[in-house]
């Protein structure tokens, strides 16, 4: 069955940066676009971005734009997001999410989520 | 860009009840309409798609309905596992903008 297995927790100081990555099993990788969703503590869901597995072009938030860098590794399956010039609202689950029907076939919905990443950002 | 509202941002109800979540779009986004639910500690759910769509395992006690810039999700007949977090989402383009969270807790 399909399965988005995460990174595990990370605590980083201000100014630093995180990556965390989301490796995808028991479907085709490349054929399936991959997002981002992030949820700080006691808030709500916060979407933060999708890639395209198979040409590797993503889209970023506005909000996110010059800070974070989603990339995918197709020898592994696996999907990065990478937030730089952290500070402490960056301080979130991260989730990676599959959008369903296939890169050919969207049905522009989130099927299957990661276990969810926690990064903390403090000093 | 597009803002979504959810209306009530929380709600308490009993067992059998029939609980209606609205969630209102800043302009039309067609159908592009998703609910999740979320419950402590875990991942979101997928329950509708496309506005009106049942995820495939999810109880047909859930249903959603609504186009344009007004939507709905219905539970029937709430039951002990329903009472989580609901979230509307929209994805008619990016950002696929989430509402802000309605909590379904017990009366």
């Amino acid at each position: 069955q399909v399965q988005l297995v995460q990174s595990g927790a990370e605590v980083k100081k201000p100014g630093a940066s995180v990556k965390v990555s989301c490796k995808a099993s028991a479907y085709t990788f490349t054929s399936y676009y991959l997002h981002w969703v992030r949820q700080a503590p006691g808030q709500g869901l916060e979407w933060m971005g999708v890639t395209n597995p198979s040409s590797g072009a993503t889209s970023y938030a506005q909000k996110f734009q010059g800070r974070v860098t989603m990339a995918r590794d197709t020898s592994t399956s696996t999907l990065y997001m990478e937030l730089s010039s952290l500070r402490s609202e960056d301080t979130a689950i991260y989730y990676c999410a599959r959008e369903g029907g296939g890169i050919a076939a969207r049905l522009r919905t989130l099927d299957y989520w990661g276990q969810g990443t926690l990064v903390t950002v403090s000093s | 860009d597009i803002q979504m509202t959810q209306s009530p941002s929380s709600l308490s109800a009993s067992v059998g009840d029939r609980v209606i979540i609205t969630c209102r779009a800043s302009q039309s986004i067609s159908s592009y309409l998703n609910w999740y639910q979320q419950k402590p500690g875990k991942a979101p759910n997928l329950l509708i798609y496309g506005a009106s769509s049942l995820q495939s395992g999810v109880p047909s006690r859930f249903s959603g309905s609504g186009s344009g810039t007004d939507f709905t999700l219905t539970i029937s007949s709430l039951q002990p596992e329903d009472f989580a977090t609901y979230y509307c989402q929209k994805s008619n383009s990016n950002p696929w903008t989430f509402g802000q969270g309605t909590k379904v807790e017990i009366k």
